[in-house]
């Protein structure tokens, strides 16, 4: 059963450096194809998507939090890490990780499973 | 980068009901990567429906998605109770960023 789980500091202070886990059960980040994708969504809002490492250590970000996103993974551990910059009020979200997958026979893309969330707030 | 524009924001419907929800995209795309998703509050997004019309495992048939282009439909042919959420569009282009939509919430 693939699973992702997500992990990190419920309160964070403005300008301060958010880091989360994504914790991997069920496949290999190191297998060929595996791509991991960071999702977030503040409250009564819609999803936007954060960045991409790929099984090659390919990464992609949202081109308007690039300056501030950082994606790494530790294959040993099978965990995706997110970092972001100088937090603002405005970060506040559930923050998900998600598995992007490409299906064999259509070429189709989508993200499944999804982590659960958790909810960061950015408050002083 | 591509805008998808979900329609309409709230749609007000009764058990048994059918619910038609729009996904238009700023410009036309390969509908390989039009996705859809429920969101129940408190939970994660869902997979329903790839490729625009593939349902994912498990998905019950009165969910079927459709459309080409730039229009793309989600239609729940009778509305169960469970059904009632939020539903997002999503497509993946051949390269990032992917987009989704803003959107649309299916209410009694």
């Amino acid at each position: 059963q693939v699973t992702l789980k997500e992990s990190g500091p419920a309160l964070v202070k403005p300008t301060q450096t958010l880091t989360l886990t994504c914790t991997i059960s069920g496949f290999s980040l190191s297998t060929s194809g595996m791509r991991v994708c960071w999702i977030r969504q503040p409250p009564g809002k819609a999803l936007e998507w954060l960045a991409r490492i790929d099984w090659d250590d390919v990464k992609f970000y949202s081109a308007s939090l690039k300056t501030r996103l950082t994606i790494s993974k530790d294959t040993s551990k099978n965990q995706v890490v997110l970092t972001m910059t100088n937090m603002d009020p405005v970060d506040t979200a559930t923050y998900y990780c998600a598995r992007l997958t490409s299906d064999v026979f259509t070429g189709s893309w989508y993200f499944d499973p999804w982590g659960q969330g958790t909810l960061v707030t950015v408050s002083s | 980068e591509i805008v998808l524009t979900q329609s309409p924001g709230t749609l007000s419907l009764s058990p048994g009901e059918r619910a038609t929800l729009s996904c238009r995209a700023s410009q036309s795309i390969n509908s390989i990567f039009l996705a859809w998703y429920q969101q129940k509050p408190g939970q994660a997004p869902r997979l329903l429906i790839y490729g625009a019309s593939r349902r994912a495992t498990g998905i019950p048939d009165r969910f079927s998605g459709s459309g080409s282009g730039t229009d793309f439909t989600l239609t729940i042919s009778r509305l169960e109770p469970e059904d009632f959420a939020v539903y997002y569009c999503q497509q993946y282009g051949s390269s990032p960023p992917l987009s989704f939509g803003g959107g649309t919430k299916v209410e009694i």
